[in-house]
């Protein structure tokens, strides 16, 4: 029972770097999420997908592409990294009004 | 977007002293939910609120909705040093729920 599965957990890019954060669940939830948190700050969501085939921005999508590859997996990529997309990004997922389960996190520095 | 607040932002306690933070929203909600984060960790699902004036108890931690549904409150009664972490309301403002500023508790041995 794995639940959230991130990779990698730590990466450093420079700047106008791409790079994919990956994100598998095996609850068989229908929503994922991806969020990015900053230091003592709350989470921001970036992009959702309430299900298979379907992806949404959320409050701050700009600089991020996201794919909902299958039911399990939601990936996030930064096509051109920025100093400002420095971030620990979460991934989630849910049933439809139920609690989130979340990743461990990835911590992406960019330089 | 929508604004949640959470009150306070930070609070210290000795080990053994009771802490409460409280979630102020602006608008009525349809639920809520709350979240703790360990110190380099990830947020963690501790509950969902659902009806006018619901309370819930989970040993030592109590949650109030409030009767308008635009407030809520997480009561901890005899903080341990366990409960150190950063605790988030999430409310649901019709779509997805929208994480709160958080408040950080640290408890003092």
């Amino acid at each position: 029972n794995a639940g959230v599965t991130q990779t990698p957990k730590f990466q450093v890019l420079k700047t106008g770097q791409s790079m994919t954060l990956q994100c598998a669940q095996d609850m068989n939830h229908n929503s994922m999420y991806w969020y990015r948190q900053d230091p003592g700050m709350g989470l921001r969501l970036i992009y959702y997908s309430a299900s298979e085939g379907t992806t949404d921005k959320g409050e701050v999508p700009n600089g991020y592409n996201v794919s909902r590859l299958n039911k399990r997996e939601f990936s996030l990529r930064l096509e051109s990294a920025a100093p400002s997309q420095t971030s620990v990004y979460f991934c989630a997922s849910s049933e439809a009004g139920r609690g989130y389960t979340f990743g461990s996190g990835t911590r992406l520095t960019v330089v | 977007g929508q604004q949640v607040m959470q009150i306070p932002q930070y609070q210290h306690v000795q080990e053994g002293e009771d802490f409460t933070t409280y979630c102020n929203s602006s608008t009525t909600l349809s639920n809520i939910q709350w979240y703790k984060q360990r110190p380099g960790g990830h947020p963690v699902f501790l509950i969902q609120l659902v009806k006018s004036g619901e309370v819930k108890k989970q040993k030592r931690l109590t949650f109030q909705f409030g009767e308008a549904k635009k407030n809520s409150s997480l009561h901890i009664t005899a903080t341990q040093t366990t409960d150190v972490g950063t605790y988030f309301c999430a409310p649901n403002y019709g779509q997805n729920f929208v994480f709160g500023p958080g408040t950080r508790l640290s408890v003092l041995p």
